[in-house]
This record gives structure tokens, C-alpha cells and sequence, in this order.
């Protein structure tokens, strides 16, 4: 079956724009997740979103970044004003609960 | 705070080698872990979970071992081939509380020379 599924899978934006990075789960997965994967640094987790209980937000770095799950299933990852230190690869993985996370290749975030 | 270090950062070895991949953690109440391989420029690929109640998981060529009350891991590679060149990444789940989340290590990086 299909896996996890993200876009863009690169995106260059200029400093201040906002983004918007997609996710396609796994069907049928509760469990969505977001990190960010920066130059140097190990993964960061960011937001954890599973069934219909409110989401744990609590890896996000600022104000500027939001996510979203509709319907239980795509989500999408906001960021307003961007910055240069925004720039990373972003990671989505999604599970059944209890189980092994299945990542997505990844948005490259590039802000220039 | 779960910490995940993994040694060495970078490995270099002539195809055929056996080798060994380490993974420490500081917080033994983990519910499993996991071991990642990361091509360039790709995502991460699941290669082994470990249930804290299992010593071991093996798949082909890997096994990953889990020692939990010492805090480690080890990810096993035999006869190492060029196509196992990649990132190596070992990530915890920690039991209670937010035991969602994966703790990950910075990886190592493996090359193996034809």
C-alpha cells in the first residue's frame, strides 16, 4: 500500500513569506507527527496529532508555526513569517497508536 | 529529559566487514526503540523495533540488540555491502506520560568502500 506522502518535497521561499507543508498519513493511521530535521542537529520534534484529542504542540519553536489535522487524516504544517533559521527538512510520520512511526521522504525547507 | 547519543558519529569500512552501530539513552523507562537507516536526501526507513520487553530483534543481515537497564543498544551489520552506505538513526519511545514521541539520536554516518 501506499506510504506516507509529503509536499512539496522542496520549497525556496523568501524571508518573511508564509508556508504551508502537506502531509498524506497512511490510511487508516490514528497517529500523525511532525519534526524538523536541521543541518547538524539530530530530529526535533514539533506536534503530535492522534484521533480526535487536541494535539500536543508542545515541540513547536515559536508562535509562527501551526499545524492542523482535517478530517483525521492529511495534515498541514503553517509557517508565517519565515526565517532563515526555518530552513530544514521536515518530516512527517504517522502510526497506529502504540506502534512503529512510517516517515514521509521529507519537505526541504529552503529560506532565503 | 530523554537524551539519545549514538557513537560513533562517522564510520568508514571495507565491504564485507561485520560491524556494530551504539546507542545510549539516559532514561531507562523507554517503551521500545527503534532503529532508522536515512539515504541522502530521503526519509527515514524503519529497520528494527524493539518492544522494552525484548532483547533482540532480527531481520536479514541486522540485529539490534536492546539492553534497557543499562540504557543501550547496539545495531548489528553482517558482511556489509556498498548499498548499506546511509545514515544510521536509533530513536526511544518513552513509556508513561508523552509516550508518543520519539527521542532521536544524530545518527551515524556508515560507508562501506567496494
Amino acid at each position: 500500500g501506499a506510504g506516507v506522502s509529503q509536499s512539496p518535497s522542496n520549497k525556496v521561499t523568501e524571508k518573511g513569506k508564509d508556508v504551508e507543508l502537506r502531509c498524506d498519513p497512511i490510511s487508516g493511521h490514528t497517529a500523525l507527527y511532525w519534526y524538523r530535521q536541521s543541518l547538524g542537529q539530530g530530529l526535533e520534534f514539533l506536534i503530535y496529532f492522534q484521533g480526535n484529542s487536541a494535539p500536543d504542540k508542545s515541540g513547536l519553536p515559536s508562535d509562527r508555526f501551526s499545524a492542523e489535522r482535517t478530517g483525521g487524516s492529511v495534515s498541514t504544517l503553517t509557517i508565517q513569517r519565515t526565517q532563515q533559521e526555518d530552513s530544514a527538512v521536515y518530516l512527517c510520520a504517522s502510526s497506529l497508536q502504540g506502534w512503529g512511526q512510517y516517515f514521509g521522504p521529507g519537505t526541504r525547507l529552503t529560506v532565503t | 529529559k530523554q537524551e539519545v547519543t549514538q557513537i560513533p558519529a562517522a564510520l568508514s569500512v571495507p565491504e564485507g566487514e561485520n560491524l556494530v552501530l551504539n546507542c545510549s539513552f539516559t532514561d531507562s523507562a523507554i517503551y521500545n526503540l527503534q532503529w532508522f537507516r536515512q539515504d541522502p536526501g530521503k526519509g527515514l526507513t524503519s529497520l528494527l523495533l524493539i518492544q522494552s520487553s525484548q532483547r533482540e530483534q532480527t531481520s536479514g543481515r541486522l540485529n539490534a540488540s536492546l539492553d534497557k537497564s543499562s540504557g543501550r543498544s547496539t545495531l548489528y551489520i553482517a558482511a556489509s555491502q556498498p548499498g548499506d552506505s546511509a545514515t544510521y538513526l536509533c530513536a526511544v519511545k518513552n513509556s508513561g506520560g508523552s509516550n508518543y514521541k520519539l527521542t532521536f539520536g544524530k545518527g551515524t554516518l556508515l560507508t562501506v568502500n567496494p
